[in-house]
């Protein structure tokens, strides 16, 4: 799985976007981008993930470079509930040993109000 | 609420000791993950089972054992307990033998060891 590299923290206005972004510049053909976070020693929670088209769902959009190499989450509207370890994971999708994610160290998010 | 169901939430033990940490995946899915988030090491991957067989191990010590029960459940037996096996124990759930699309996590037992 590609490593990803990401800034140890950010901070957001409440109400405004939180861009939070991912270097990838090892990532392969055939590698996802996924996004999870956690919040406060939680289970870590699914946000999206994407090949290479932009995607976007009721949490998030997910926009990725044209060549692969970075990419960034935005949440439009940050609230304070938003303040959690954001987690970008790279890794080949349906591969019959990739059995797991592999989590870094993430960029940890705190929504100021 | 994921549906991934874990018990203990916490659990406080003595070096030494051996302590059962269990899973119950959500409705339908067949494969489970353990995971294990200390303070200074962050999420690592443990171990998976997959209806009832290992899938695949990570960095898990020979100390650490686990299993998967004809329901489906799991149990993550931790002996020989060290102060350094303090730490959030993780469970996730997936329909398929991969982690793929979406993963869903338990809430986490949080060890203890004095």
């Amino acid at each position: 799985d590609a490593k990803t590299t990401q800034p140890p923290s950010m901070d957001c206005a409440e109400g405004r976007a939180a861009n939070l972004p991912c270097n990838h510049s090892t990532i392969s053909g055939n590698e996802y981008v996924y996004w999870y976070r956690q919040i406060h020693s939680q289970g870590p929670q699914y946000i999206i993930h994407g090949l290479k088209n932009n995607e976007t769902n009721e949490m998030a959009s997910l926009i990725i470079t044209e060549d692969r190499k970075s990419s960034t989450l935005i949440l439009p509207h940050a609230t304070l509930r938003d303040t959690a370890v954001y987690y970008c994971i790279v890794r080949v999708e349906l591969k019959v040993r990739a059995n797991n994610l592999f989590f870094g160290t993430g960029t940890r998010l705190t929504v100021i109000p | 609420d994921s549906g991934v169901t874990q018990t203990p939430k916490h659990l406080i033990t003595a070096t030494g000791q051996r302590v059962t940490l269990r899973c119950s995946p959500r409705s339908g899915d067949l494969s489970v993950y353990w995971y294990q988030q200390s303070l200074d090491q962050g999420l690592q991957f443990l171990i998976q089972y997959y209806n009832g067989e290992e899938r695949a191990k990570g960095n898990i010590l020979e100390r650490f054992s686990a299993q998967q029960f004809p329901d489906l459940h799991s149990e993550l037996n931790l002996s020989s307990l060290e102060l350094g096996d303090s730490a959030l124990y993780f469970c996730a759930s997936s329909v398929a033998p991969v982690m793929n699309t979406e993963a869903f996590f338990g809430q986490g037992t949080r060890l203890t060891v004095v």
